[in-house]
């Protein structure tokens, strides 16, 4: 059974870049059926998709966060990684990555790391 | 956009069935995801492409969607019920986008 970890600082400077890794065990992200994403969760507030990565490289963000966001593959690790530029208060959250299962009508968020908080504050 | 759209929060005795909804323009035409999430935890999938339970979850979790409306329903409530649940679809129209419901807190009385 695949499974995920998220790892990084826990705290980042307001216009600083805010970078995170989920590291996957227990599955190859080698899959064509798979993306791997990441998914935020301010404070007392709903799930925010923020973005996912095809094996292939191909990726897709949510359109509000597209100007700053990057999301890469490191295949020799079994990792993902999310780069966040330019973060306000606003990007304080619970960030959580995720496997997605994808068929030719639907994705379904399968998989889910246990989540990490990032704080933005000077 | 597509927005989902969810009620705040529900209310169950232990013991009675609950009733989850999720709106949506023609979400019948869509496969909807549920997620439960429980208090400092990781949202976790219930039920997936409307009526479908992964491994492990119990059969008192099912689902359903018609028209404009998706609906969760747990059967039997436990104390252990009672979290956030969370609505997903695949918004295939806009740019591949994965669109969340606002949630429901699911209180058991």
């Amino acid at each position: 059974q695949v499974q995920l970890q998220e790892s990084g600082p826990g705290l980042v400077k307001p216009s600083q870049t805010l970078s995170l890794t989920c590291n996957v065990s227990g599955g190859s992200i080698g899959s064509e059926r798979h993306y791997w994403s990441w998914v935020r969760q301010p404070p007392g507030k709903g799930l925010e998709w923020i973005g996912y990565i095809a094996y292939s490289g191909i990726t897709y963000y949510h359109v509000s966060l597209k100007s700053r966001v990057i999301i890469s593959l490191d295949r020799s690790k079994n990792q993902f990684s999310l780069k966040l530029r330019s973060v306000t208060a606003a990007d304080t959250a619970v960030y959580f990555c995720a496997r997605i299962s994808s068929d030719a009508d639907t994705d379904v968020f399968d998989s889910w790391g246990q989540g990490t908080l990032v704080s933005v504050s000077s | 956009s597509y927005v989902l759209t969810q009620p705040p929060s529900v209310s169950v005795a232990p013991g009675k069935t609950a009733k989850i909804t999720c709106g949506g323009n023609n979400i019948g035409d869509k496969s909807v995801h549920w997620y439960q999430q429980r208090s400092g935890q990781a949202p976790l999938l219930v039920i997936y492409s409307d009526n479908n339970r992964p491994s492990g979850i119990p059969e008192r979790f099912s689902g359903s969607n018609s028209g404009n409306t998706a609906t969760l329903t747990i059967s039997g409530v436990e104390a252990g019920d009672e979290a956030d649940y969370y609505c997903q679809v695949w918004d295939s129209d806009t740019d591949h986008r994965e669109v969340f419901g606002g949630g429901t807190k699911l209180a058991v009385l």
